[in-house]
């Protein structure tokens, strides 16, 4: 199975300033998705960015990025000019077939 | 536009009491449709998926069930609560394009309380 592995069990940014949450996995296959998802205080579960294996190209969504190392299995997560709506739990998840693996998330604290 | 639908958004039980917990989605048609258990501090862990009506994959064998009795209706049950099927749970749906790889969108959640 998957392992998906999230190492940071609590990061802290300043507003305005960026921050790099880390994201390994565990798989054989060549094919798959990657994704980050945002869980704020209410726990509604929203998707920020996600990344096709097969693409070279790191995406991006505004303030967005990722850093997406297919050989290392790494996809970092890139905020950029952090702002107090970013405050939420961080997932990252490896989906094969028709699951979503998930880390078990990085809290992220955005102070003033 | 497609939304999703769960209910109740927070649920009280005790042990041993039977469970159903429905989910619906609108604005779609023959959505995959999935159930996930979020545990206190832990990601969210996959326990049913269904690809098409009374067609039900179970992730992990537990005291839970699920049934899609219509196109966009989802339920999960049990007969007999435990202390551990505590946590948030969350339904899930995606797209049929002959693909599992759609995005999947989620529910607001359900909150259960098994004491």
């Amino acid at each position: 199975a998957q392992t998906v592995t999230q190492s940071q069990p609590e990061m802290s940014v300043q507003e305005a300033e960026t921050v790099t949450l880390s994201c390994t996995y565990d798989t054989s296959e060549s094919d798959y998705y990657l994704f980050w998802y945002k869980q704020p205080p209410s726990r509604q579960m929203i998707l920020v960015i996600r990344q096709e294996a097969y693409k070279q190209q790191n995406a991006t969504e505004n303030r967005f990025s990722v850093n997406f190392q297919k050989a290392a299995k790494s996809f970092s997560l890139k905020i950029s000019d952090s702002q107090l709506g970013d405050a939420a739990m961080y997932f990252c998840a490896y989906q094969s077939g028709y699951a979503l693996n998930f880390g078990k998330g990085t809290s992220l604290l955005v102070t003033p | 536009s497609q939304t999703i639908h769960q209910w109740p958004a927070t649920l009280v039980q005790p042990v041993g009491s039977p469970l159903s917990l429905e989910c619906t989605v609108e604005g779609t048609s023959n959505p995959n449709l999935y159930w996930y258990r979020q545990a206190a501090g832990r990601g969210l862990q996959l326990l049913f998926y269904s690809v098409g009506i009374g067609q039900i994959s179970s992730e992990v064998p537990q005291n839970l069930s699920a049934s899609r009795p219509q196109d966009r209706q989802f339920i999960l049950s049990s007969k007999k609560l435990l202390l551990s099927d505590s946590g948030f749970y969350l339904c899930a749906w995606s797209g049929w394009g002959g693909s599992a790889y759609n995005e999947q969108f989620f529910g607001p959640g359900t909150r259960l309380t098994v004491l």
